[in-house]
């Protein structure tokens, strides 16, 4: 299995800041995957990573409020940018690996 | 396009009873379809998935899921409810075609399971 591991776990940021969430993988991984999962919701897909190239988002997600970055096959970061109360979710990433989808255990972030 | 739909945002059972969550999906290309648990301040853990072989998929902790194609179903069961099952269950699909859709998992909106004692 991979174990994923996230950092901060949680965090109260005030509105018109940036927060950067790291993720850490055990084993080398091709694609890493960030989700969001607004409170009551379910969990959305914000972008892929790919290790040297620039992340995919998807619809509803650009890169100038969650640029991502990946500079090996075992790390990742997110940063949610110009954060206001609505970006106040938990963000979660995900890896394939083994022909299995592992997640992480989350950043819960609350924007004041 | 895909979608997933649960039906029933809460679902209370004793403990004991059949545990049934329902899902729904579309997908225009045939699915791969999970379910995840979530536990109070946990991260997901996946129960089971299918992956186009047996239709009847079992999971841990003794759940149990059927895909059925006719029905665009993949409810998830469990015969006998304990406490420790209390948690949120995610029902999710993706692309069976893999390249640039693997991993990329569409979520229903969550069942909430409540088991009384």
């Amino acid at each position: 299995s991979a174990v994923i591991s996230q950092k901060p776990s949680r965090d109260i940021c005030q509105r018109g800041t940036s927060l950067t969430i790291q993720c850490q993988v055990d084993s080398q991984v091709t694609m890493m995957f960030w989700y969001r999962q607004q409170p009551g919701q379910s969990l959305t897909l914000i972008a892929t990573a790919n290790q040297g190239s620039e992340a995919t988002y998807e619809s509803g997600f650009v890169i100038d409020k969650f640029p991502i970055s990946r500079p090996n096959l075992t790390f990742s970061t997110l940063t949610v940018s110009n954060m206001s109360p609505e970006d106040s979710s938990i963000y979660l990433c995900s890896v394939v690996w083994g022909y299995e989808q592992y997640f992480g255990p989350g950043t819960r972030l609350t924007v004041t | 396009a895909q979608s997933v739909t649960q039906l029933g945002s809460h679902v209370s059972v004793s403990e004991g009873a059949l545990v049934l969550l329902r899902c729904n999906y579309s997908s225009s290309v045939p699915p791969y379809l999970f379910w995840y648990v979530q536990y109070p301040n946990q991260g997901l853990q996946l129960l089971l998935k299918y992956t186009s072989a047996a239709t009847l998929v079992k999971g841990i902790n003794g759940f149990e899921a059927e895909f059925k194609k006719s029905e665009t179903s993949f409810h998830l069961t469990k015969p006998s409810a304990h406490m420790s099952d209390a948690a949120e269950y995610f029902c999710a699909v993706s692309s069976s075609s893999g390249g640039t859709s693997y991993g990329k998992l569409t979520f229903g909106q969550g069942t909430i399971l409540t088991v009384h004692p």
